[in-house]
This record gives structure tokens, C-alpha cells and sequence, in this order.
């Protein structure tokens, strides 16, 4: 059974850097095709597609954040950590990680965390 | 970017009602649509892929159609554990992209 978990502050300032981990089970992320992401959510408004990172450790990053964003994999850990810096309320939202099997399924996130809410204030 | 639009933003609907939810992509997706349901406190699940691919465990009065730039998630009879926030996302082509979702509540 697959599951992933998100966790890391609830808080953070403006202008501080976001650290979450994603911690999986049920997978390996050395698996031909598995790959981890990140998605966000603000209150309110629609489902928001972060970064990506696959097996081979390519990672994909939205266009419009791939300045602010960084991912990496922790195989042995089966973790996968999101930086995210210089924090506005605007990023103020729940963060999901989730599964993706491009072999499978081909790049959809097939299964989610419960996410974790993240407010950006002074 | 590709933009997917759903509409409608909100829906009211009773139960046993048939729902209909239309996402439009800005270019050609293929079939390359999932259907996501949305529900406070819960993980996100996955209903449909590939347009119209049932997910493992997702009632049969959920359905998705669709080619091109224009898809449905029909509901054939509104249960009570289908009012929930529903997205659509194409897969085509990065950035990944979702549609702005469509709540469904009780009339």
C-alpha cells in the first residue's frame, strides 16, 4: 500500500525559506518511471502543479516558481524535500506531495498525501 | 501554458440527480485528462485517467468522455459521498496543469 506524508512548519515569515519533507512507503523511488511532486492549494482557490522529481533524477518545475523552487530524493529515506524561498503570504496554502508513475499511468499524480497547511505571516 | 477551464464554478444538485462538469483545454490534449475529487481534511483521490479510465475502487455512476480540447465527468445518479470539489488536469504536456475545480453541494 502506497502512502505519503507531508510535514514541516505551519508557520513561516515572509521572506524565509519553506523546507517540506515527503515521506513515502509502499515504493521505491529507484523504481524505472516513479517519480515524487508537489502540488499546492490556497485557500480558496484551485490545485497548483509545483515540481517534479523522477527515478532518474530528472525534475520538472512550474515555469512560474522554478526560480523560488528546489527538489531532491532521499532514496534510502524514501524522502523527498521541497525548498521553497523568499515566502509571500500569496504561497500561503495546503502543500500536497503525491505519487507518479509515468510507466503506468504516464505524468499524473495517481495517489496523494492529506497535505500539509502552510501560512506565510508576520 | 496549456489552460483548462471547468465549468461550472459551483454546482447544486440533489441526490439521484445526473451531473455534468465540462473542462475545455487552451490546445489539444490528446486524451491525456484525469478527473480529481477534492474533500476538506482528505488526500486528494484520482477518479478517472486517460479521459475515461475508471480508477481501481471509483463507483461506475462516475463517467469521463472527451477528445481534443473538450471533456465531461458525468455523475449518473448523485450520491451523498459525491459532494466534493472536483478538478480536471491535463498531463499532455509540462507544466502540468489543473482546471479551476467545480464544487457540487446540495440544493
Amino acid at each position: 500500500q502506497i502512502t505519503l506524508k507531508e510535514s514541516g512548519p505551519t508557520l513561516v515569515k515572509p521572506t524565509q525559506t519553506l523546507t517540506l519533507t515527503c515521506t513515502f512507503s509502499g515504493f521505491s523511488l529507484s523504481t524505472s518511471g516513479v517519480g515524487v511532486g508537489w502540488i499546492r492549494q490556497p485557500p480558496g482557490k484551485a490545485l497548483e502543479w509545483l515540481v517534479l522529481i523522477y527515478w532518474d533524477d530528472d525534475k520538472r518545475y512550474s515555469p512560474s516558481l522554478k526560480y523560488r523552487l528546489t527538489i531532491s530524493k532521499d532514496t534510502s529515506k524514501k524522502q523527498v524535500v521541497l525548498t521553497m524561498t523568499n515566502m509571500d503570504p500569496v504561497d500561503t496554502g495546503t502543500y500536497y506531495c503525491a505519487y507518479w508513475n509515468i510507466e503506468v499511468a504516464g505524468a499524473l499524480p495517481s495517489l496523494w498525501g492529506q497535505g500539509t497547511l502552510v501560512t506565510v505571516s508576520a | 501554458d496549456i489552460q483548462m477551464t471547468q465549468s461550472p464554478s459551483t454546482l447544486s444538485a440533489s441526490i439521484g440527480d445526473r451531473v455534468t462538469i465540462t473542462c475545455r483545454a487552451s490546445q489539444s490534449i490528446s486524451s491525456r485528462l484525469a478527473w480529481y475529487q477534492l474533500k476538506p481534511g482528505k488526500a486528494p483521490k484520482l477518479l478517472i485517467s486517460k479521459t475515461s479510465s475508471l480508477e481501481s475502487g471509483v463507483p461506475s455512476r462516475f463517467s469521463g468522455s472527451g477528445s481534443g480540447t473538450e471533456f465531461t465527468l458525468t455523475i449518473s445518479s448523485l450520491q451523498p459521498d459525491d459532494f466534493a470539489t472536483y478538478y480536471c488536469q491535463q498531463y499532455n504536456t509540462y507544466p502540468l496543469t489543473f482546471g479551476g475545480g467545480t464544487k457540487v453541494d446540495i440544493k
